[in-house]
């Protein structure tokens, strides 16, 4: 099946930092990629969507100039996390869709974000 | 809104033991309803999935069928493998998924451990 690759797997970053996270399509061109986070025993809950070429759409409750989302080519979104606290700090995981064969979204690793 | 309610962990069997992971939905619509599996170490794979009620879906010796009735997907499986230790996820999308946005709503995870 198509690969996502998520780097880092892991950070650690100081309360103020900012970080970002990298998801990329391996083997396949994503248009559409989308992005979750899960807190300790809860659901992923979706954040945004990240559409190559124009701004995400976030979901309701989620703060746009907090989390920074940049779909700059058809193999790369990134999320950056700004002015990083505490409660910030949680399993992120971003999915893509092989464009016109929207039947299984492909995961990456996931990201654990601490912040301290 | 949609939501995902799933049997919560962990759970421990025995290998060769039957397993069952309950699943309930509620939706608004006719949404489609998949299995996800996480491996240690590893991204979300799609295990299976039924788009229509009375589907089932297999793969791997693992079994759902689509209830619409009892709004249900539960995931069985007859005999467990240790390698069947994973955090499995139910989620659902609602119809549209050929459009390639469309959004998963997923369950808390259910960590299975099979022991020898």
């Amino acid at each position: 099946g198509a690969v996502v690759s998520q780097h880092p797997s892991w950070v650690i970053c100081k309360s103020g930092t900012s970080v970002k996270i990298e998801c990329r399509s391996l083997d396949f061109q994503a248009t559409t990629m989308f992005w979750y986070r899960q807190f300790p025993k809860q659901s992923l809950m979706l954040m945004a969507t990240s559409n190559e070429g124009s701004k995400a759409t976030y979901e309701q409750g989620v703060e746009k100039d907090k989390f920074l989302i940049n779909h700059a080519s058809l193999t790369l979104s990134t999320l950056t996390v700004t002015s990083a606290h505490p409660e910030d700090s949680s399993f992120y995981i971003c999915s893509a869709i092989i464009p016109g064969d929207g039947t299984e979204a492909f995961f990456g690793q996931g990201t654990r974000l601490t912040v301290v | 809104g949609n939501s995902v309610t799933q049997m919560e962990g962990p759970v421990t069997l025995s290998e060769e033991a039957f397993l069952t992971i309950n699943c309930t939905y509620t939706a608004t619509g006719y949404p489609s309803l998949f299995w996800y599996v996480q491996y240690p170490g590893e991204g979300l794979q799609l295990l299976l999935k039924a788009t229509k009620a009375d589907d089932k879906g297999s793969n791997k010796g693992f079994e759902a069928t689509y209830r619409k009735e009892t709004t249900s997907f539960h995931l069985e499986k007859g005999s467990v493998q240790v390698s069947d230790s994973a955090v499995y996820f139910c989620a659902l999308s609602d119809r549209g998924w050929s459009f390639g946005n469309e959004k998963l709503t997923f369950g808390t995870g259910t960590r299975l451990t099979i022991i020898p």
